[in-house]
């Protein structure tokens, strides 16, 4: 079955414009994450999605990330006013949902910002 | 308190050698501490998992050995394989959502 998609595999934007990056989980996983990847570094948690509950936004890093889902599918991540520091790989995954099941991560979307 | 502490940062260990990645964290809550392996271009995929109710998990070549005390925990890679060169992160969580990764370890093995 297919996994995790993610689109655009790469994206190059001018600082101060807006990007989305989205994300299709696999079928019938009611939790969807989303991490970011620095360079050179671990991942970092920025939002979670579980199901019709309101999403655990805790880790958005500006009121210039949000993030968005569509019942139990598609999610798009929208950051606003790109900055040179938002250049990163952002990867999204899914699981079933509960407690202490699997997250299979996409390929991610590598953004630069110039 | 959210931290995840992970070494080494690099690691080269020859054909059939013994891999040794550790990884310390500070939050008591956390209760489901995952190993992934990311190669390059691809998302990270769980390699092997472990909760604090055993100390020692082996799923083939790869070993979590977990000392709740001493809030550590670490994977074991026997009989290492040029095919095992990837990027290796630990991670944290409870109840297996948010993780909180480590900063990932570079491993090399030398054929």
């Amino acid at each position: 079955g297919a996994g995790v998609s993610q689109s655009p595999s790469n994206k190059v934007t001018e600082k101060g414009k807006d990007v989305e990056l989205r994300c299709d989980p696999i079928s019938g996983h009611t939790a969807l994450y989303w991490y970011r990847q620095r360079l050179g570094q671990g991942l970092e948690f920025l939002i979670y999605f579980q199901g019709n509950s309101a999403p655990d936004k805790s880790g958005l890093p500006s009121d210039r990330f949000s993030a968005e889902r569509t019942g139990e599918s598609v999610s798009t991540l929208t950051i606003q006013r790109t900055q040179q520091e938002d250049s990163a790989v952002y990867l999204c995954a899914s699981s079933l949902g509960g407690f202490y099941n699997e997250q299979f991560f996409g390929p991610g979307t590598r953004l630069t910002v110039l | 308190q959210q931290q995840v502490k992970q070494s080494p940062q690099s690691l080269i260990v020859q054909k059939g050698g013994i891999s040794i990645i550790n990884c310390a964290y500070e939050n008591t809550a956390f209760d489901y501490f995952p190993w992934y392996q990311q190669f390059p271009g691809k998302g990270p995929a769980l390699l092997i998992a472990i909760r604090p109710d055993v100390s020692e998990k082996k799923e083939g070549r790869f070993t979590i050995s977990f000392n709740k005390s001493a809030k550590q925990f670490s994977l074991h890679i026997m009989d290492s394989q040029p095919g095992d060169s990837a990027t290796y992160f630990c991670a944290a969580s409870r109840r297996g959502n948010k993780l909180v990764f480590g900063a990932g370890t570079i491993l090399r093995v030398k054929s």
